[in-house]
């Protein structure tokens, strides 16, 4: 079956422009997580929902950064006024369940704010 | 919070011999350790993974073994390939919450 997607896959952005990142876990999948990978490193957990319900938040860096799964399926990723900071590989991941421990990640989506 | 510490950066080895990475991580909760791997472009894809209750778990080519005492664990690929090239990672996870915590990658390269 169809894996994890991420749109788009590319996304340059001017300093203090808004952008929005999408990913469309694997159908079925109730938990949903969305990393930062910086360039050479990790990723690192930015938050984490369960069907719509975001249960932590506690990786998002800034107040800037905004999630939001309405219905339990398809995700955004948010950033307002981003900054050179902010440029990294944005990844999604989803689980089948909650507690169930394997995660299935997209491919990313590269953001490069200039 | 979990501390994933990662060795070595990079390696290269000839093709066909093996390939060790370890990692260690600080909080004795975390019993799930997955390894994935990520190629040029591409989002990370798990090849193994193994849990606390298991001291090793083995997948073809590819082996995971695990000492909770000492709070480290390894991936072992043998008879190494071209295509094993790529960039692996070790995280490690509690039961709850499931969060994932990376190191901070290896890169193998395979020379054939």
């Amino acid at each position: 079956g169809a894996g994890v997607s991420q749109s788009p896959r590319y996304k340059v952005a001017k300093r203090g422009q808004d952008v929005a990142l999408r990913c469309d876990p694997i159908s079925g999948h109730v938990s949903l997580f969305w990393y930062q990978q910086a360039l050479g490193q990790g990723p690192e957990f930015l938050t984490y929902f369960q069907n719509e319900a975001q249960l932590d938040k506690s990786g998002l860096p800034s107040d800037r950064f905004f999630a939001e799964r309405p219905e339990g399926s398809v995700s955004t990723l948010k950033i307002q006024r981003t900054q050179q900071e902010d440029s990294a590989v944005y990844l999604c991941a989803s689980s089948l369940a909650a507690g169930e421990e394997t995660q299935y990640f997209g491919p990313g989506t590269r953001l490069l704010v200039l | 919070g979990e501390n994933v510490e990662q060795h070595p950066s990079t390696l290269s080895v000839q093709e066909g011999d093996s390939a060790v990475i370890k990692c260690t991580y600080s909080d004795s909760a975390s019993n799930y350790f997955p390894w994935y791997k990520q190629e040029l472009g591409k989002g990370p894809q798990l090849i193994i993974d193994i849990r606390s209750n298991v001291g090793e778990k083995k997948d073809q080519r590819i082996a995971v073994t695990l000492n909770k005492t000492a709070k480290h664990f390894s991936l072992h690929i043998t008879e190494t390939q071209p295509e094993d090239s790529a960039v692996y990672f070790c995280a490690a996870s509690y039961s709850t919450g499931n969060q994932f915590y990376f190191g901070t990658g290896t890169s193998l390269t395979v020379i054939p």
